[in-house]
């Protein structure tokens, strides 16, 4: 069964701070790997993904993440947070027809 | 909109109701998820459909639970005797096909459930 642990569940910042969270997954086989965010009020959005191929993924709103497989780790950045990145971002792996998701990063940008 | 949608968004039901929560996934789309969101955690899978039929029930967390999508489009999320461990948001999601493919899986907004 696949699982996912992510760390600092609450991470305050200032505008234009860089952000990174970390992710750490166990799955044992192929992985699909994704980055889904929150905003207040909202549904789950898909942020990026990675399935194969270059281990460094772009995604919406300037944010990416990389794939390193020897540490079995997706963690996620931006170099320059805005306001609007207030979110719960959370981190999940798919396999056997389902995902599984981390406890998820509150993330609080301050103007 | 094209969306997934649920209803109602909001739920309050006493200790022993039963309740139904509904999905009305995008059109055409295959595969279809039930997940619960307890406060403060991350989604928890429920149960998936490949069209009309249940392949996979496992995270259903008692008989009390029961899923069906009979035509292979909408969905029902069934809760018999509500109980106060049962307050979660439940969380739909469809993907276009079925397997793995290279395609993410559309959220819907959820249904809030609280057993009061």
């Amino acid at each position: 069964a696949q699982s996912v642990s992510q760390h600092n569940h609450h991470v305050i910042l200032s505008e234009a701070a860089s952000l990174e969270l970390g992710c750490n997954y166990s799955y044992g086989g192929t992985v699909n790997l994704f980055w889904y965010v929150q905003y207040p009020g909202q549904h789950l959005q898909l942020l990026l993904k990675y399935f194969s191929g270059d281990p460094l993924v772009k995604g919406i709103k300037g944010f990416e993440a990389e794939f390193i497989k020897s540490k079995f780790s997706f963690n996620l950045r931006k170099p320059s947070v805005q306001w609007s990145d207030t979110a719960e971002y959370f981190c999940a792996v798919g396999g056997n027809n389902r995902l599984a998701f981390g406890k998820g990063n509150q993330v609080v940008v301050i103007p | 909109g094209a969306g997934v949608s649920q209803s109602p968004r909001y739920k309050v039901a006493k200790r022993g109701q039963d309740v139904a929560l509904r999905c009305d996934p995008i059109s055409g789309h295959v595969s279809l998820f039930w997940y619960q969101q307890a406060l403060g955690q991350g989604p928890e899978f429920l149960t998936y459909f490949q069209n009309e039929a249940q392949l996979d029930k496992s995270g259903l967390p008692s008989d009390r639970f029961f899923a069906e999508r009979p035509e292979g489009s909408v969905s029902t999320l069934k809760i018999q005797r509500t109980q106060q461990e049962d307050s979660a948001v439940y969380l739909c999601a469809s993907r276009p096909r079925s397997g793995q493919g290279h395609t993410e899986a559309f959220f819907g907004q959820g249904t809030r459930l609280t057993v009061v």
